[in-house]
């Protein structure tokens, strides 16, 4: 069964630090692998998703995540936090389910920004 | 472009009763489905509807159901509603093929469901 494992539920890094948020798959085929954010009281917002295509993707508020095969791993990073960055994040891998598809996602990580 | 809208936005109701939440499609998708993301927890997959028919299932039980209708929009209802079910239903629209392939998943901002 696919799944993916997000390890830390909470993060908290400093303005300005790098932000780095850890998501490990288990999947017997090649994965479709996705990061959301969920602001408070919101629903889900696409970061950015790995679809086989280039190993290192970019997405929305300089947010990327780097595919490693032989690491099973898919882990969000950014540069340089922003106060804005506060929220909570998960990581999802797609799986087929007959002639469709689910989402099957983490249990979250609360990423916290401080001054 | 309109995306993903849900009603109502919060919802209160006591063990027992029934619900309906309401979800409406990103203009062009074709493919709904409806998660359960309990406090603290991840989005867990309820069911999905294709063409107004179910297209696949998670762990629920029978008292969870849906409806698709022509336009797309969905339903998603409970009956005889416990404690557990107090959560935010999610609701995400997407344009699918019956192969599936790459297909994003927008999501709408959720219902509240408080079960007392």
């Amino acid at each position: 069964a696919q799944s993916v494992t997000q390890l830390g539920s909470h993060v908290s890094v400093s303005e300005g630090a790098l932000v780095l948020l850890r998501c490990n798959y288990s999947s017997s085929v090649p994965p479709y692998l996705f990061w959301y954010v969920q602001y408070p009281n919101q629903g889900l917002q696409l970061l950015l998703k790995y679809t086989s295509a280039a190993t290192l993707v970019k997405g929305i508020n300089g947010f990327e995540a780097e595919f490693k095969k032989s690491e099973t791993s898919f882990h969000l990073t950014k540069p340089s936090a922003h106060m804005s960055d506060a929220a909570e994040y998960f990581c999802a891998v797609r799986v087929i389910t007959g002639g469709g598809n689910k989402l099957t996602f983490g249990t979250g990580t609360q990423l916290k920004v401080e001054l | 472009e309109t995306g993903v809208t849900q009603s109502p936005t919060h919802l209160i109701k006591t063990r027992g009763q029934q619900v309906t939440l309401r979800c409406s499609s990103q203009s062009g998708h074709n493919t709904v489905s409806w998660y359960q993301q309990a406090l603290g927890q991840g989005p867990q997959f309820i069911f999905q509807y294709y063409r107004e028919e179910e297209n696949g299932r998670g762990n629920f039980p029978p008292r969870f159901s849906g409806l698709q209708f022509p336009n797309y929009s969905s339903e998603l209802n409970v009956n005889a509603l416990e404690l557990d079910d107090s959560a935010l239903y999610l609701c995400a629209s997407s344009l699918a093929s019956r192969t599936g392939g790459s297909n994003e998943q927008f999501f709408g901002p959720g219902t509240r469901l408080t079960v007392l």
